[in-house]
C-alpha cells in the first residue's frame, strides 16, 4: 500500500493568513494526487484533483503543486469558511489511500 | 444533479454483519464511467478506503478488509450495498458511499467527485 503522510496534523492561523499543507507519498505517484476539504459532520468535498486542477466552484485562493512523492496544498488569504480539515488522497494504485488529515484552526 | 444517500442500522452488535445501502439519485449505477465506492472514517481519525463495485459487478477491496467485505449492485433500485462480517468495535466509524469518476474531466485520472453525507455505525454489545 502507498502510505500518505501529511504535515502538519494541525495548524492555527488567522483570517487573511496564507498556509501550506504538505503531503508525502511513500513511493512515486506521478501527479495522481487529490485534495479534499472536510467540515465537521460533513462529507469530504473535492477541492483539487490531479495535483493542481481546481474543482469547479473552488476559489482561486486554493492551489496545489508537486509531483512524484511531494505535494503541497496552499491557501492564500484564509477566509472564515476555510477553517476545516484537509486530506490528500492518491489514485495511483489500489488500495486508494488518504493522508491522516490537517486541521486548520482559527488562531 | 447526482446525489448519494447511505442507509442502514446505526448500531451493530459484535460479531454480527454490518449492512449498508447507498441509493443513487439523478444518475445511474449502470454506467461504465464510475466505480461505486465505500469509505469509512473512525471517530477522530482519517479516511479508509473499503473498496468499490463496478457496473459489471466486478469488485476490488482493501486487502486489510478483504476477508470480511462484500459489495453488490442492484440496478433495478439504483443502489449498491456493503456487507462487513464479524464486526468488532474497531469497525465503529462514519461510513461514506462515494462515486469515483473514471478519467475525470481532462485529467484522465479517477476522482472521488461525489460523496454521500455519511452514516454513523457503532459496533457495541
Amino acid at each position: 500500500d502507498i502510505q500518505m503522510t501529511q504535515s502538519p496534523s494541525s495548524l492555527s492561523a488567522s483570517a487573511g493568513d496564507s498556509v501550506t499543507i504538505t503531503c508525502r507519498a511513500s513511493q512515486s505517484i506521478g501527479r495522481y494526487l487529490h485534495w479534499f476539504q472536510q467540515k465537521p459532520g460533513k462529507a469530504p468535498k473535492l477541492l483539487i484533483y490531479a495535483t493542481s486542477t481546481l474543482q469547479s466552484g473552488v476559489p482561486s485562493r486554493f492551489s496545489g503543486s508537486g509531483s512524484g512523492t511531494d505535494f503541497t496544498l496552499s491557501i492564500s488569504s484564509l477566509q472564515p469558511e476555510d477553517f476545516a480539515s484537509y486530506f490528500c488522497q492518491q489514485s495511483f494504485s489500489i488500495p486508494r489511500t488518504f493522508g491522516q488529515g490537517t486541521k486548520v484552526e482559527i488562531k | 444533479q447526482v446525489q448519494l444517500q447511505e442507509s442502514g442500522p446505526g448500531l451493530v452488535k459484535p460479531p454480527e454483519t454490518l449492512s449498508l445501502t447507498c441509493t443513487v439519485s439523478g444518475g445511474s449505477v449502470n454506467s461504465a464511467s464510475y466505480y461505486w465506492s465505500w469509505i469509512r472514517q473512525p471517530p477522530g481519525k482519517g479516511l479508509e478506503w473499503i473498496g468499490y463495485i463496478y457496473y459489471s459487478g466486478s469488485t476490488n477491496y482493501n486487502p486489510s478488509l478483504k476477508s470480511r467485505v462484500s459489495m453488490s449492485l442492484d440496478t433495478s433500485k439504483n443502489q449498491f450495498s456493503l456487507k462487513l462480517t464479524s464486526v468488532t468495535p474497531a469497525d465503529t466509524a462514519v461510513y461514506f458511499c462515494a462515486r469515483e469518476h473514471l478519467f475525470y474531466s481532462e485529467s484522465s485520472q479517477d476522482v472521488f467527485d461525489i460523496w454521500g453525507q455519511g452514516t454513523k455505525v457503532t459496533v457495541s454489545s
